[in-house]
């Protein structure tokens, strides 16, 4: 089966840091682009980083650049995302998603195919 | 960033209606757009990819069209399971972009 599982969230101080996991069965993440989306609690969705299929190129949104990280281990084939500096506003249900290609009349387009549960992470004092 | 508005941000409908979902995004995204159903506590769900591609297992009530800047999400016989958030996602260009959402009532 396809699925992705994420653990790692919690409550923390504000300026502390979590690393939340996101675990990947029925395919191999080293060959898709992987997503980390999060929702504000009764707010909408959020879209926050990517990881490009066996690469190095990421991107983020502007409110968590140069806080969060994104990552993954082919070997144990699993998505990460490395929180520092937390804030209240990063409050959230984080959740982990397949980034996947799909062709409609010759051109390639992506979209989020796989999704996991979510894991919530608390930004309090 | 392209943003994403969404129309309406709720709406009451009963079984059997058609319902229509709008989102239009502030510059052109040719057809870089997905259609995405949540429910209440649960992960979003892919409905639609590349505007009006349906996702394999979604029920053919579902559809999707536009290009450009303007797009549509129709459910043709609205059904007790649709109750639910709707979202649309741009995915042209960086940062990725959601809309607002539209609560559907039954």
């Amino acid at each position: 089966e396809v699925q992705l599982v994420e653990s790692g969230g919690g409550l923390v101080q504000p300026g502390g840091s979590l690393r939340l996991s996101c675990a990947a069965s029925g395919f191999t993440v080293s060959n898709f682009w992987m997503t980390w989306v999060r929702q504000a609690p009764g707010k909408g969705l959020t879209w926050v980083a990517n990881i490009r299929r066996q690469g190095s190129e990421e991107h983020y949104v502007d409110s968590v650049k140069g806080r969060f990280t994104i990552s993954r281990d082919n070997a144990k084939n699993s998505l990460y995302l490395q929180m520092n500096n937390l804030r209240a506003e990063d409050t959230a249900v984080y959740y982990c998603a397949r980034d996947a290609d799909f062709s409609s009349n010759d051109i390639w387009y992506d979209a989020f195919d796989i999704w996991g549960q979510g894991t919530m992470v608390t930004v309090s004092s | 960033a392209v943003q994403m508005t969404q129309s309406p941000s709720s709406l009451s409908a009963s079984v059997g209606d058609r319902v229509t979902i709008t989102c239009r995004a502030s510059q052109g995204i040719r057809s870089d757009l997905g259609w995405y159903q949540q429910k209440p506590g649960k992960a979003p769900k892919l409905l639609i990819y590349a505007a009006s591609n349906l996702q394999s297992g979604v029920p053919s009530r579902f559809s999707g069209s536009g290009s450009g800047t303007d797009f549509t999400l129709t459910i043709s016989s609205l059904q007790p399971e649709d109750f639910a958030t709707y979202y649309c996602l741009q995915d042209y260009s960086y940062p990725r972009t959601f809309g607002q959402g539209t609560k559907v009532e039954i």
